[in-house]
């Protein structure tokens, strides 16, 4: 069974710092990988979607990195903003034709001004 | 375009009632997903509709749940008998075909059974 792990469970920075979000996963044979945003009473918003074969996606300030066979991924955000403050998921797709994803607990971040 | 939307936002019950969730997806897709997610924890996939039917209804937890999507465009989740660990925001997705890579989120129902 896939477990999905995230490390760590909240983070709190000052504005304008660099920070890193980590995402594990138990089982590689994953199609892709999806990071979401959560913003409060808010549904789930796609950040950035990795492909298996893939090893890296970037969009803007974000860039998510993939390594499959250790079954890690990571999420870069830069200069870091207080409107960056969300709880971030990352989900995996599995191999095998479910379309269901399996999602890790979230790592809650807070940017301070 | 509308996004994916969810009625009613938040639902309060009594253990023991029955209750409707209902999901309007996004226009045109065929591919609906209902997930739960307790407090502090992530999604936790619950059913899959490919058009009218259920796909992969793997992760509804006991025979008290129960989806349908007759028309393959608005879908309701059912609970019968709720108990209170059936409290939980429950989140519908949908995405344009089966297998396309992008889920797009509602923002939820927020059910609490007391």
């Amino acid at each position: 069974k896939q477990e999905v792990t995230q490390i760590p469970a909240a983070l709190s920075v000052p504005e304008g710092e660099n920070l890193v979000l980590n995402c594990s996963f138990t089982d590689s044979a994953i199609y892709n990988l999806q990071w979401f945003r959560q913003d409060p009473g808010k549904g789930l918003t796609s950040l950035l979607l990795i492909q298996s074969s893939q090893r890296e996606q970037t969009s803007g300030r974000l860039n998510a990195s993939l390594d499959k066979s250790s079954g890690r991924s990571t999420l870069y955000i830069a200069a870091s903003q207080p409107g960056d403050s969300a709880t971030y998921l990352c989900a995996v797709r599995q191999v095998g034709g479910s379309e269901k994803l399996v999602f890790g607990k979230g790592t809650k971040l807070t940017v301070n001004p | 375009g509308a996004g994916v939307s969810q009625t009613p936002s938040n639902k309060v019950t009594e253990k023991g009632k029955y209750v409707e969730l209902r999901c309007d997806p996004i226009s045109g897709h065929t591919a609906l997903y209902w997930y739960r997610q307790s407090l502090g924890q992530g999604p936790e996939f619950l059913i899959y509709f490919q058009g009218t039917g259920a796909a992969d209804d793997s992760g509804l937890p006991n025979d008290r749940f129960f989806a349908v999507r007759p028309e393959g465009s608005v879908s309701t989740l059912k609970i019968q008998r709720t108990e209170r660990g059936d409290s939980a925001v429950y989140l519908c997705a949908s995405s344009l075909i089966s297998g396309a890579d992008t889920q797009y989120f509602g923002p939820g129902t927020r059910l609490t059974v007391l």
